[in-house]
């Protein structure tokens, strides 16, 4: 069974660059049926994807935050990770890393626990 | 303002069904790009309940199941149990975003 771990400081100055690292194990990220995506929640409020990567490092981004972000991954560590800059306020959130296969009508059926990341002076 | 539209809340009574509605448009469920529906416990990590607007994972009590029609999307509950308090999330993809998108979400109290 996959299992997904997110890690990363849990607080970043304004203006600052966010950084995240989902660590994959029980499976490989190298499975070509799968992308590995970064969702978040801001406290008290619902899910947004943030983008999602393929292992040969294609990626996907949501278009609000695609100037922000880069999603890369590192196969030789099992682990995806993500970056972004610029950050305000509206960008504390919980973030989870999940899994989701490669069809446009996937599910994530995999998911860290979360971690909440903190934008704050 | 979420490109899936779901009402913020609903209730029922132990033992009682509920219906969470889900409304997109053309660009996500009613293009064919499927329905899931996720599961939040506080404090935890979301779950999927329904894959591909009628499936249910292994291991996922047949009191949920899913429904289609059109550009909207309901899950179902039945036999509410004080352990289903929690907030339900549909999922789909939008094609005029290039984007994997969820709703709002729906809180349900059970009674």
């Amino acid at each position: 069974q996959v299992r997904l771990q997110e890690s990363g400081p849990g607080l970043v100055k304004p203006s600052g660059t966010l950084s995240l690292t989902c660590t994959v194990s029980g499976g490989s990220i190298g499975n070509n049926i799968y992308y590995w995506g970064w969702i978040r929640q801001p406290p008290g409020k619902g899910l947004e994807w943030v983008g999602s990567v393929y292992f040969s490092g294609s990626t996907y981004y949501n278009p609000s935050l695609k100037s922000r972000l880069t999603i890369f991954v590192d196969r030789s560590k099992n682990q995806f990770s993500l970056k972004l800059t610029s950050v305000t306020a509206a960008d504390t959130s919980v973030y989870y890393c999940a899994r989701h296969s490669t069809t446009v009508s996937s599910n994530f059926d995999s998911w860290g626990q979360g971690t909440l990341v903190t934008v704050s002076s | 303002q979420s490109v899936l539209t779901q009402v913020p809340s609903v209730s029922g009574a132990p033992g009682q069904g509920v219906t969470i509605s889900c409304t997109g448009t053309t660009s996500n469920i009613g293009a064919g790009y499927g329905v899931q529906w996720y599961q939040q416990l506080p404090g935890t990590a979301p779950k999927v309940l329904i894959y591909g607007a009628t499936n249910r994972p292994s291991g996922v009590s047949d009191r949920f199941s899913g429904s289609i029609f059109g550009t909207s999307a309901s899950l179902a509950i039945t036999g509410l149990q004080a352990d289903d308090e929690a907030d339900y999330y549909c999922q789909s993809y939008d094609n005029s975003l290039g984007a994997w998108v969820f709703g709002g979400g729906t809180k349900l109290t059970v009674l």
